[in-house]
């Protein structure tokens, strides 16, 4: 019964390569995130899609591209890998319709890039 | 340029102690306020949060204080426990459509015996 799952938990890949990390929420939540955190466990937000339609896309590397097939997933795609993509993954979800905009964000266990 | 403002970076602790993180924010359109609890290897988890309509927030050993006209805030952690032992993140956002989550730079404590 797992709220927020992400899937691999852990990615060793090399340089130059193009790699997928799947999220998959079952809370019935309407919007979903992608968070990276750096070496230093700075926590930045990369993507956000409520109901299937990207609504944040902070300054990240067109490398990155997510992807929102419905409601309960969001994928990233990353291409052509470099070695300052190794972080950790974060994908978080909440439900921003109807709940007097509280954003309480749920996290899952996060998937962690490393690049050779 | 940090948006939300964290100390301090780490802290230690004894058990039954209070432990005590600030965050200082600058855009006064945040209007919502988490602490956000991550062990490691784990995805952080909401531990409480706060509106600025109210200057304190309590539940159970946790309470966030609240300075609108100081852009401040603090989670404190009464009775502190080993199993507290963790990172530590504030955060603000906006309500609305977008409702980003700004993130502190976190602060690792440790709770010792």
């Amino acid at each position: 019964d797992t709220a927020v799952s992400q899937t691999p938990k852990y990615l060793v890949t090399q340089m130059g390569n193009d790699k997928s990390i799947k999220c998959e929420q079952n809370l019935g939540h309407d919007t979903m995130y992608w968070y990276k955190q750096d070496s230093k466990k700075f926590l930045k937000i990369m993507f956000s899609y409520n109901n299937k339609e990207l609504i944040i896309n902070e300054t990240v590397p067109n490398r990155f591209s997510p992807k929102s097939p419905d409601k309960a997933h969001l994928n990233l795609h990353i291409n052509s890998l470099e070695l300052g993509d190794s972080a950790v993954y974060f994908c978080a979800s909440s439900q921003l319709t109807g709940t007097g905009g509280y954003n309480e964000q749920f996290f899952g266990p996060g998937t962690r890039l490393t690049v050779l | 340029q940090q948006q939300v403002k964290q100390s301090p970076q780490s802290l230690i602790v004894q058990k039954g102690g209070i432990s005590i993180i600030n965050c200082a924010y600058e855009n006064t359109a945040f209007d919502y306020f988490p602490w956000y609890q991550q062990f490691p290897g784990k995805g952080p988890a909401l531990l409480i949060a706060i509106r600025p309509d109210v200057s304190e927030k309590k539940e159970g050993r946790f309470t966030i204080s609240f300075n609108k006209s100081a852009k401040q805030f603090s989670l404190h952690i009464m009775d502190s426990q080993p199993g507290d032992s963790a990172t530590y993140f504030c955060a603000a956002s906006i309500t609305g459509t977008a409702s980003k989550l700004t993130f502190g730079t976190g602060t690792r404590l440790q709770v010792t015996l």
